[in-house]
């Protein structure tokens, strides 16, 4: 079954760390570029960072920039993002999503999502 | 940054009828770099449509999309009880960010 796990959610005070895991199973990401997107609690879906295959390109949202990093392992399969300096405001659910350019590059591939909660 | 605008916030239905939903973008795009999402309540996002027209793998012939540059449009042909969610549409070409929506909800009237 081909499917994205993410883990590595929890509880953490405003400033704090966390890194985030979304693994593959089922299929390789090698090839892949791999997003992660956020929703907050009630609210939309919002982009966070998108890493291409062989991380040649990397991208992130203006309020995370210089805060959050996004990597890969191949070798795992699996692609990771650290968040540090946390703010209340990044509290969400934040999933990962493939791309394949037979697909144009939309979002093809979801997990099911791990939650994020900055709070005192 | 460009800027997607769903109409309506919620459109409320009943089973067996028809859904239009609209996405406005502030600025062209290509149709090929347009998709909508569903996400049911608890759940993770689900790709319906991709490049503003074609249907993602496993989605049945009642969604189809359409439209060019700015308006595109999602519409659900006769509602059945698991399509009643939550829809987004993103674009997602040329360079980042890649945005999305306020998305829609379609509620059972």
């Amino acid at each position: 079954e081909v499917q994205l796990v993410e883990s590595g959610g929890g509880l953490v005070k405003p400033g704090g760390s966390l890194r985030l895991s979304c693994a593959a199973s089922g299929f390789s990401l090698s090839r892949l570029s791999v997003n992660w997107v956020r929703q907050a609690p009630g609210k939309g879906l919002e982009w966070v960072a998108s890493i291409s295959s062989r991380s040649s390109y990397i991208y992130y949202t203006d309020s995370v920039k210089g805060r959050f990093t996004v990597s890969r392992d191949d070798a795992k399969n699996s692609v990771y993002l650290q968040m540090n300096s946390l703010r209340a405001e990044d509290s969400a659910v934040y999933y990962c999503a493939t791309t394949s350019p037979f697909i144009y590059y939309a979002m093809d591939v979801w997990g099911q999502g791990t939650t994020v909660t900055v709070s005192s | 940054e460009i800027l997607l605008t769903q109409s309506p916030g919620t459109l409320s239905l009943s089973p067996g009828e028809r859904a239009t939903l609209s996405c406005r973008v502030s600025e062209g795009i290509s149709s090929s770099h347009l998709a909508w999402y569903q996400q049911r309540p608890g759940q993770a996002p689900r790709l319906v449509i991709y490049a503003a027209s074609s249907r993602a793998t496993g989605i049945p012939d009642r969604f189809s999309g359409s439209g060019s540059g700015t308006d595109f449009t999602l519409s659900i042909s006769r509602l059945e009880p698991e399509d009643f969610a939550v829809y987004y549409c993103q674009q997602y070409g040329g360079s980042p960010p890649w945005t999305f929506g306020q998305g829609t909800q379609v509620e059972i009237k």
